[in-house]
């Protein structure tokens, strides 16, 4: 069974950049029809998809945060990375990696979730 | 990007009720559409897929019905370990939406 486990600073100041990478294990992200991807939820709030990167090396990412993230892959360590550059508050949140499944992309397996805190 | 629109946003409910949950879509998305439930600290986990396609495991009380733009998940009978927060996803085009949850809580 796949098991997908964030890791990443929990603390970043305003305007620097935001860096999480997911470990994914019982499962390689370059096979399969599998979009590995990045979900957030602000504290107390709902879930927001901020886009992923296919099985193939083909990202997409969500319009309203697209000039700010980048998600990419080191497929020799079997992880996926978010890169979210000149955060604010607003970018407080628990950010969950996740396998989407072919073709919708929908998220089946999660990780547990990091809480990244926006502070100075 | 597909709007999602779930309510109630919130519901009272007891032990052995039935409950459903609503979810419309802006467009026409066929039975593009899925449901989570979330437990507070835990990531959500998928519960229904292609509307009505219960995920294996998953208590057969659970019944997810809709298609095109009207969406529902029903509760037949409430248990315990169901008071949770309930959340819809589009899976029609990218980027994927979700509602805005609907949290079942003990009355």
């Amino acid at each position: 069974q796949v098991q997908l486990q964030e890791s990443g600073p929990g603390l970043v100041k305003p305007s620097q950049t935001l860096s999480l990478t997911c470990t994914v294990s019982g499962g390689s992200i370059t096979s399969g029809d599998y979009y590995w991807s990045w979900i957030r939820q602000h504290p107390g709030k709902g879930l927001e998809w901020i886009g992923y990167i296919h099985y193939s090396g083909n990202t997409f990412y969500t319009p309203s945060l697209k000039s700010r993230v980048t998600i990419s892959r080191d497929t020799s360590q079997n992880q996926f990375s978010l890169k979210l550059t000149s955060v604010t508050v607003a970018d407080t949140a628990v950010y969950y990696c996740a396998r989407g499944l072919g073709p919708e992309a929908k998220p089946d397996y999660w990780g547990q979730g990091t809480l990244v805190a926006v502070s100075s | 990007d597909i709007q999602v629109t779930q309510s109630p946003s919130s519901l009272s409910a007891s032990v052995g009720d039935r409950v459903t949950i609503t979810c419309r879509a802006s467009q026409s998305i066929g039975t593009y559409f899925n449901w989570y439930q979330q437990k507070p600290g835990k990531a959500p986990n998928l519960l229904i897929s292609a509307a009505s396609t219960l995920q294996s495991g998953v208590p057969s009380r659970f019944r997810g019905s809709g298609s095109g733009t009207d969406f529902s998940l029903t509760i037949s009978s409430l248990q315990p370990e169901d008071f949770a927060t309930y959340y819809c996803l589009q899976s029609y085009s990218t980027p994927l939406t979700f509602g805005g949850g609907t949290k079942v809580e003990i009355k």
